[in-house]
């Protein structure tokens, strides 16, 4: 049973499209994430929700709108997909507001813009 | 900016040997670290971490150290196994942000 899952895996569309990355949780963390890696492996955060209310909100597009139903969700939307947006996504989620007992990673998310 | 650094994008290392992951960081504020593992197609899972009240933390066969003033952390495993064989992620926080920030990776490969 995956603790941390997010769908889809892969993701191929195309510039201008709108698309939606789904996170679940089954861990009862109060804590999730999205962080994204580009293609210089660089891993970085975007956002971060506790108990479905926004903590942090990197200088991130405002094409990408993060949203938590609940604290077991926290799904990611990205309007008019651009080139740059290309990289994988990683949802994660923490016991702790503050990650200091390490996060817990989805499998990420391959997203590729053409 | 990037405030950590893994200057070393890869490691290969014969079985049983010790292999000594390294990471740097530029801010003086940063006093919590972490290490994470990642294989291919997965997430990265969380390993060890280190408090900046300590120099050395033990988990089994891997060990992180801590030198605060040379603002390095390095990660020892020992002995290394082909199983280690993984990208390593350093990560460090300043305790005000909730957040870490990430170095960009180190692939450890574990000769047999």
């Amino acid at each position: 049973d995956t603790a941390v899952s997010q769908t889809p895996k892969y993701l191929v569309t195309q510039m201008g499209n709108d698309k939606s990355i789904k996170c679940e949780q089954n861990l009862g963390h109060d804590t999730m994430y999205w962080y994204k890696q580009d293609s210089k492996k660089f891993l970085k955060i975007m956002f971060s929700y506790n108990n479905k209310e926004l903590i942090i909100n990197e200088t991130v597009p405002n094409r990408f709108s993060p949203k938590s139903p609940d604290k077991a969700h926290l799904n990611l939307h990205i309007n008019s997909l651009e080139l740059g947006d290309s990289a994988v996504y990683f949802c994660a989620s923490s016991q702790d507001q503050g990650g200091w007992g390490g996060y817990t990673f989805g499998s990420g998310t391959r997203l590729t813009v053409v | 900016d990037q405030q950590v650094k893994q200057n070393s994008p890869s490691l290969s290392v014969q079985e049983g040997r010790i292999s000594i992951l390294n990471c740097d960081y530029t801010n003086s504020m940063f006093d919590y670290f972490l290490w994470y593992k990642k294989y291919p197609a997965e997430g990265p899972t969380f390993l060890i971490s280190i408090s900046s009240i300590k120099d050395k933390n033990e988990d089994g066969r891997f060990t992180v150290f801590l030198n605060k003033s040379a603002k390095h952390l390095s990660l020892h495993i020992v002995p290394s196994q082909p199983g280690d064989s993984a990208v390593y992620f350093c990560a460090a926080s300043d305790g005000t942000g909730n957040q870490f920030y990430f170095g960009t990776g180190t692939s450890l490969t574990v000769i047999p």
